[in-house]
């Protein structure tokens, strides 16, 4: 069965703390994502990645910078938590390319970060 | 903007079909139509897709109409686990991808 893994499905850190978030896939996907989910405000892309060492912005990067040095996982960093940064983050990958669905998604369970 | 619109919420005896709508008047000639759903606390699972035919797999139907401004995501037999919130997504940029508010269906015994 294919998956997006997560590292923690619930994390609690102290503000000013640097925080790793982890996904690995086993589906040999090229584009990987990371989205944070509040109440109201659905899912917002933070970065995703369609390579190896590949990143681009997405709507709301300030605060977080990411990691893909392997294929199979991509990281969420955030450099200095703050407790604004208290969401869901949830980690997905597809498939990309011609005849593909861009729009297919597989998500990861999602990681709850509290930062008091 | 989620371009999208569906109900709040429904409810659903189990056993019985569930229907979900989803208005999307503005999509574009060459926009897919995605059902996600989210359980409680876990990540987002797609359900399915389609374009403009109909379409079925092991988990749901979709269809989708004919000027394609809106769809039903059909779950034939409701069980309790399909308790969750639907979303209906018209993706229109690969790293645009807007859930909107969903429909919260309840599914009850």
């Amino acid at each position: 069965d294919v998956k997006v893994t997560q590292s923690s499905r619930y994390l609690v850190k102290r503000t000013g703390e640097k925080v790793f978030l982890e996904c690995v896939q086993d589906m040999d996907h090229e584009n990987m994502f990371w989205y944070r989910q509040d109440p109201g405000l659905g899912l917002r892309l933070i970065y995703f990645s369609y390579d190896v060492k590949m990143k681009e912005k997405g709507d709301i990067p300030e605060g977080y910078s990411v990691s893909r040095e392997k294929k199979e996982r991509f990281s969420l960093i955030l450099e200095s938590a703050s407790t604004n940064q208290t969401s869901m983050y949830l980690c997905a990958s597809s498939l990309f390319g011609v005849g593909q669905q861009p729009g297919l998604r597989i998500f990861g369970p999602g990681t709850r970060l509290t930062v008091t | 903007d989620a371009k999208t619109t569906q109900p709040t919420s429904m409810d659903c005896a189990e056993g019985r079909a569930a229907n979900l709508p989803c208005n999307h008047s503005t999509i574009s000639g060459n926009e897919y139509v995605y059902w996600y759903r989210q359980i409680h606390s876990q990540g987002p699972q797609y359900i399915i897709h389609g374009l403009k035919n109909n379409e079925t797999n092991e988990m749901a139907s979709l269809i989708i109409t004919e000027d394609r401004k809106s769809s039903t995501l059909i779950l034939p037999h409701a069980t309790l686990r399909d308790t969750a919130v639907y979303y209906c997504i018209v993706r229109y940029n690969f790293n645009k991808f807007y859930f909107g508010s969903g429909t919260k269906l309840n599914v009850k015994p």
